[in-house]
C-alpha cells in the first residue's frame, strides 16, 4: 500500500447505528486529519493530530469521536448520526502539522439514512 | 470577506487553450498557497504549492502569487480534456489551519 489508504469507501448507515472510519498514512509524515466534503460546499477540516496528539478539534458534534492510536492510523467513531452527516470524509496527513503539503486519501462516501 | 474565494464557474476554454484560475484571499491567511485537482468523485490531489511572489512552473502548470493584490492563480497551458476537475484553492490561516476555496470547475472541450 502507498499513499493514503481509507476504509469503507462507502458507508450507509441508520441514525441509530455505531460505524468506525479508518484511515492509514504510508508516508511517514507526523500530522493526520480529518475533513468533511458536502456537496458544493468547501472542505471543513473537522480534526488535526499531530503525533497521536489532538491539536484541533474545530466545533465537531460529538456524535464524530476521532482517535489517533499511532501516527499512521487514524480513526472516526461515527455514533446517532443525521442525515445532514451525509457527506465525503476525507483523512489526509502531511509531514509536519499544517505547514506542509496536505496529501488525502480516497474517502469514505457516507449516507445516513 | 471568506478567507479564500474562487469563482465556481463552470471555466469552459477549448483544447489546448490556456485555463486560467483564480483565487483571492483575507488578510487572516498567510502565504503559503496551494492548488488542489479534484476529479468528479475522487479526492483532492495536490499539484502546486507556492510561498513567495511571482510565478512558479511545473511542466503545463504555473502557479502566480501576487501578494500586493491578494490573487493566487493557476495556469494550465495546453489544456486538455483529461484536465476537466473542480480545482480547489487553499491557504494557510493565520494559527496554521489550512483553508478552502469552494472550487472552480473547469471544462476542457475537445
Amino acid at each position: 500500500e502507498t499513499g493514503v489508504t481509507q476504509t469503507p469507501r462507502h458507508l450507509v448507515m441508520g441514525m441509530t447505528n455505531k460505524k468506525s472510519l479508518k484511515c492509514e498514512q504510508h508516508l511517514g509524515h507526523n500530522a493526520m486529519y480529518w475533513y468533511k466534503q458536502s456537496a458544493k460546499k468547501p472542505l471543513e477540516l473537522m480534526f488535526v493530530y499531530s503525533l497521536e496528539e489532538r491539536v484541533e478539534n474545530n466545533s465537531v458534534p460529538s456524535r464524530f469521536s476521532p482517535e489517533c492510536p499511532n501516527s499512521s492510523h487514524l480513526f472516526l467513531h461515527l455514533h446517532t448520526l443525521q442525515p445532514e452527516d451525509s457527506a465525503l470524509y476525507l483523512c489526509a496527513s502531511s509531514q509536519e502539522t499544517f505547514d506542509y503539503e496536505q496529501y488525502f486519501g480516497p474517502g469514505t462516501r457516507l449516507t445516513v439514512t | 470577506q471568506k478567507e479564500v474565494e474562487q469563482n465556481s464557474g463552470p471555466l469552459s476554454v477549448p483544447e489546448g487553450a490556456i485555463a486560467s484560475l483564480n483565487c483571492t484571499y483575507s488578510d487572516r491567511v498567510s502565504q503559503s498557497f496551494f492548488w488542489y485537482r479534484q476529479y468528479s468523485g475522487k479526492s483532492p490531489e495536490l499539484i502546486m504549492s507556492i510561498y513567495s511572489n511571482g510565478d512558479k512552473e511545473d511542466g503545463r502548470f504555473t502557479a502566480q502569487l501576487n501578494k500586493a493584490s491578494q490573487y493566487v492563480s493557476l495556469l494550465i497551458r495546453d489544456s486538455q480534456p483529461s484536465d476537466s476537475a473542480t480545482y480547489l484553492c487553499a491557504a494557510l490561516e493565520y494559527g496554521n489551519k489550512l483553508v478552502f476555496g469552494a472550487g472552480t470547475i473547469l471544462r476542457v472541450k475537445s
